[in-house]
């Protein structure tokens, strides 16, 4: 079963504008991963956040993770129409080596 | 990076035949690979973990008899929808962690699109 949930399920905004999606989850990691999916596609790793970890960079990408709220979220600053796309959360159970995936944000950026 | 090879990318079979799919990683090992399924507009729902060299394991609910997996090689895993039926369309996606020390990014295939009229 998925144990992570997104929000919001859609989002739309215009192109330059930062894009910002939210991940909750309900069991103990080791890290949490966010991956991205063009349309039709396999998935894309975009970053991975460690328990240990409060916040991560990556380029326009910007992770957050608050293990006490169980959340995680995903900033895209200036975005581009190329970064149209769903976006999910996978966490990894303790012990675990497999991932759970997030519900998932579809993305659109109008140009 | 590390690529995984998946094909076909598209299939359209008529019901009651059997499907394969294959899951290659070009450039690096996988003891385990993991197959995927995908509805419009949904999350990727974990089918099965594939074990080089002995028996897949099934996630709760997907039946084992219906979809066949093969992990004969290290770089190489297949599955097998046997019997297809049109409610087993769908988008089916592998993956793999290249093995080693640091194995916790997933590496996927560009998934199949499997058609059952």
């Amino acid at each position: 079963s998925q144990q992570g949930e997104e929000d919001p399920q859609a989002l739309s905004i215009q192109e330059g504008e930062n894009a910002t999606m939210n991940c909750s989850y309900k069991t103990s990691i080791n890290n949490l991963q966010w991956y991205r999916q063009n349309s039709g596609r396999g998935l894309v790793h975009l970053i991975l956040i460690r328990s240990n970890e409060r916040e991560k960079h990556s380029g326009r990408l910007r992770v957050t993770l608050d293990t006490s709220k169980k959340s995680s979220s995903l900033l895209i600053t200036a975005s581009r129409a190329a970064d149209t796309a769903s976006y999910f959360c996978a966490t990894d159970r303790q012990g675990a080596q497999k991932l759970v995936f997030g519900q998932g944000t579809r993305l659109t950026i109008n140009p | 990076g590390a690529v995984v090879s998946q094909h076909p990318s598209r299939v359209i079979c008529k019901s009651g035949t059997s499907v394969k799919i294959e899951c290659r990683s070009l450039d690096f090992q996988a003891t385990t690979m993991f197959w995927y399924r995908q509805f419009p507009k949904q999350s990727l729902m974990l089918m099965a973990t594939s074990n080089e060299g002995s028996k897949a394991t099934y996630e709760q609910g997907v039946e084992k008899d219906k979809f066949l997996i093969n992990h004969a090689s290290l770089t190489l895993s297949t599955l097998t929808v046997t019997s297809a039926h049109p409610e087993d369309s769908s988008f089916y996606i592998c993956s793999a962690f290249p093995t080693g020390p640091t194995n916790e990014k997933l590496f996927f295939g560009s998934g199949t699109q499997l058609s059952v009229l």
